[in-house]
């Protein structure tokens, strides 16, 4: 079965810095997609970047990237500059190879300091 | 595109009641999923549609749990009898697969806050 672990249930970060949250995931699947949602306190999923297991270069999307590490199982997101609307929950997400599911980690709570 | 739209957004019902939850997803979709988030157990998947036809419904907890796609355009996820314990935000969402495209992202709904008392 798959899982998806992340492992810092929160997070404290000063406006414009950078931030890395961590995902790790465990399959036996060639072949699988790794997403990242951000649900803001009014309590929508928003999809941010996505990264195919195989692509060869990390995915990026505007201030979002994914490093993906492949032979580490990690899929950790980074956020540069960070906004204080980036506050929010962040989700990783595992889609297993054959099946269009979602899998979600637990969350990171990210908070952004002024 | 109006995005994945769901009905009740908020819905506060007694114990033993039955419950249905409404979920439009995005047009040309062909996969939808109905998933659930709780404090202590996160976001769950309970079952997901591919083409109108359930494709795996394992996460259903018990079978006072059922959901219909009677269309591309409407699903419906019904509990009967309701529980405290089902307490929860519901989301649907929807993708579009293909042969082509795997993997891709699902689009949720805003969710419908479920409250059993």
């Amino acid at each position: 079965a798959q899982k998806i672990t992340q492992t810092q249930p929160g997070m404290f970060v000063q406006e414009k810095e950078a931030v890395t949250l961590d995902c790790t995931y465990d399959t036996s699947d060639q072949s699988y997609g790794l997403f990242w949602y951000k649900q803001p306190s009014s309590g929508e999923m928003i999809f941010l970047i996505y990264q195919g297991s195989y692509d060869e270069q990390n995915a990026t999307e505007g201030r979002y990237s994914l490093n993906f590490q492949k032979a580490r199982k990690s899929a950790n997101l980074v956020i540069s500059a960070s906004q204080l609307g980036d506050s929010a929950m962040y989700f990783c997400a595992m889609s297993p190879q054959g099946a269009q599911k979602l899998v979600f980690g637990q969350g990171t709570r990210l908070t952004i300091n002024p | 595109d109006a995005g994945v739209i769901q009905s009740p957004r908020h819905e506060v019902t007694e114990m033993g009641q039955e419950v249905t939850l409404r979920c439009k997803p995005i047009s040309g979709h062909n996969s939808l999923f109905w998933y659930r988030q709780t404090m202590m157990r996160g976001l769950e998947l309970l079952i997901y549609f591919n083409n109108n036809v359930p494709i795996d419904d394992s996460g259903m907890p018990e079978d006072r749990f059922s959901a219909k796609m009677p269309n591309a355009s409407f699903s419906t996820l019904k509990i009967q009898p309701s529980e405290p314990r089902d307490s929860a935000v519901y989301f649907c969402a929807s993708s579009l697969r293909g042969l082509v495209v795997p993997n891709t992202e699902a689009f949720f709904g805003q969710g419908t806050r479920l409250t059993v008392v």
